[in-house]
């Protein structure tokens, strides 16, 4: 069964950095990639990037090509989103979610964890 | 980029009549389009892709239809469980990538 659980949440200043993981299991991990996906409080959901967990290949909404990375650790079969110089307006839940391609559907979605920006 | 608006904000319906929830593309996006259904304090769940299949464990009284830039999701029997907040995404074209629609609550009426 394919579960991917994330870590908990943040609370952090503005002008920091937050690397939140997400931990994959129940499938051949490197067949999938990872997108990441947050919701404001009370919002909708706004697409991150993806990372191809086979290359390591990454795609990033323009709004966030400049402040985020993702990465992976094959033996752990964890993802990793770090997003830089936060600001309030960062104060999210962010959900990874598996997708094939950088363009596709999301099949199973994390938890969610929740990031508070807060000075 | 793609923007996707989804009609009505709010649909309100009785359990068991049946809900017509819409979603329009700003440009074609062809049938890569994918409807979710989020609860409260829960992370959305897939329920269509490719604008008309369903998703595995999804029961046939959710159905998707359209193409281009209209699509439909229908609930043709609502039951308690089905009261949440639905939107659609598109996965299309890069850039801009993937973009959701803003949502559409379907509450008890």
């Amino acid at each position: 069964q394919v579960h991917l659980v994330q870590s908990g949440g943040e609370v952090k200043k503005p002008g920091a950095s937050v690397k939140v993981s997400c931990e994959t299991s129940g499938y051949t991990f490197t067949d999938y990639g990872i997108s990441w996906v947050r919701q404001a409080p009370g919002q909708g959901l706004e697409w991150i990037g993806w990372i191809n967990v086979y290359s390591g290949d990454t795609n990033f909404a323009q709004e966030f090509q400049d402040r985020v990375t993702l990465t992976t650790d094959t033996y752990t079969r964890t993802v990793y989103m770090e997003l830089r110089s936060l600001g309030s307006d960062d104060t999210a839940v962010y959900f990874c979610a598996r997708g094939e391609w950088e363009l596709n559907y999301l099949d199973y979605w994390g938890q969610g964890t929740l990031v508070t920006v807060s000075s | 980029e793609i923007v996707m608006t989804q009609s009505p904000a709010t649909l309100s319906v009785s359990p068991g009549g049946g809900a017509t929830l819409s979603c329009r593309a700003s440009q074609s996006v062809t049938t890569n389009l994918a409807w979710y259904q989020q609860k409260l304090g829960q992370a959305p769940r897939l329920l269509i892709y490719d604008a008309s299949i369903r998703a595995p464990g999804i029961p046939p009284r959710f159905s998707g239809s359209g193409s281009g830039t209209e699509f439909t999701l229908t609930i043709s029997t609502v039951e308690s469980g089905d009261f949440a907040v639905y939107y659609c995404q598109q996965y299309s074209k890069w850039p801009p990538g993937i973009t959701f629609g803003q949502g559409t609550r379907l509450e008890i009426k």
